[in-house]
């Protein structure tokens, strides 16, 4: 089954660590993106990557870094630096083109204490 | 910049009544059009899409035309299941150079009651 990964469904880190958050995706998309989701909010768009090797910053980058080093793999690690990491993290892919569709991933629910 | 404005929720409903979630979107170019839902705990699903003016996304008796005059997108169904409880976002493509990102709107958390 083709599908878009996400691991581990809960985690749970002390202050200060930094932590990365795995997403793997078979489904030959060449774009990739990490979302972010508070209770009660939409989707906030933290990096996104076109294609291999290549990313940019979204709308809420900052604490936060990713790798793209493989097409079907585009981990997320949040970092010391992130104020309030405990969140709802999604990663989703698309084809890279138009229609600009996107297909999610279950979700990583982090939280940090 | 691009936006999405989606009617504040929740919205409550009984069982097989009608459903309509409305969205308006910033008329920046002739996006693509989407509606996502979300059961909790899970991952966002794509539930519909319309890629130009007039065009109707459907699925799973869901509904939305792409209104190009009044810039919405608005989802409606003719009855509504306990199971169709979940959060309903809205989407546009984004513009400009953001080739293949998306922009969400809020999100509209549904409740149905038997």
């Amino acid at each position: 089954d083709g599908g878009i990964t996400q691991s581990p469904k809960y985690l749970f880190r002390k202050e200060g660590q930094n932590v990365t958050l795995s997403c793997e995706q078979n489904l030959n998309h060449d774009a990739m993106y990490w979302y972010r989701q508070d209770p009660g909010q939409g989707l906030r768009l933290i990096y996104y990557s076109q294609i291999v090797n290549d990313f940019q910053k979204g709308d809420i980058a900052e604490g936060y870094s990713v790798s793209r080093e493989k097409k079907e793999s585009f981990p997320l690690t949040v970092t010391s630096a992130q104020k309030n990491p405990t969140a709802f993290y999604l990663c989703a892919s698309s084809i890279g083109g138009q229609p600009a569709e996107q297909y999610f991933g279950p979700g990583t629910r982090l939280t940090v204490t | 910049g691009d936006s999405v404005t989606q009617m504040e929720g929740p919205v409550t409903l009984s069982e097989e009544a009608f459903l309509t979630i409305n969205c308006t979107y910033t008329a920046t170019g002739y996006p693509s059009l989407f509606w996502y839902v979300q059961y909790p705990g899970e991952g966002l699903q794509l539930l519909l899409k319309a890629t130009k003016a007039d065009d109707k996304g459907s699925n799973k008796g869901f509904e939305a035309t792409y209104r190009k005059e009044t810039t919405s997108f608005h989802l409606e169904k003719g009855s509504v299941q306990v199971s169709d409880s979940a959060v309903y976002f809205c989407a546009r493509e984004a513009g400009g150079t953001s080739y293949g990102k998306l922009t969400f709107g809020q999100g509209t958390i549904l409740t149905v009651h038997p």
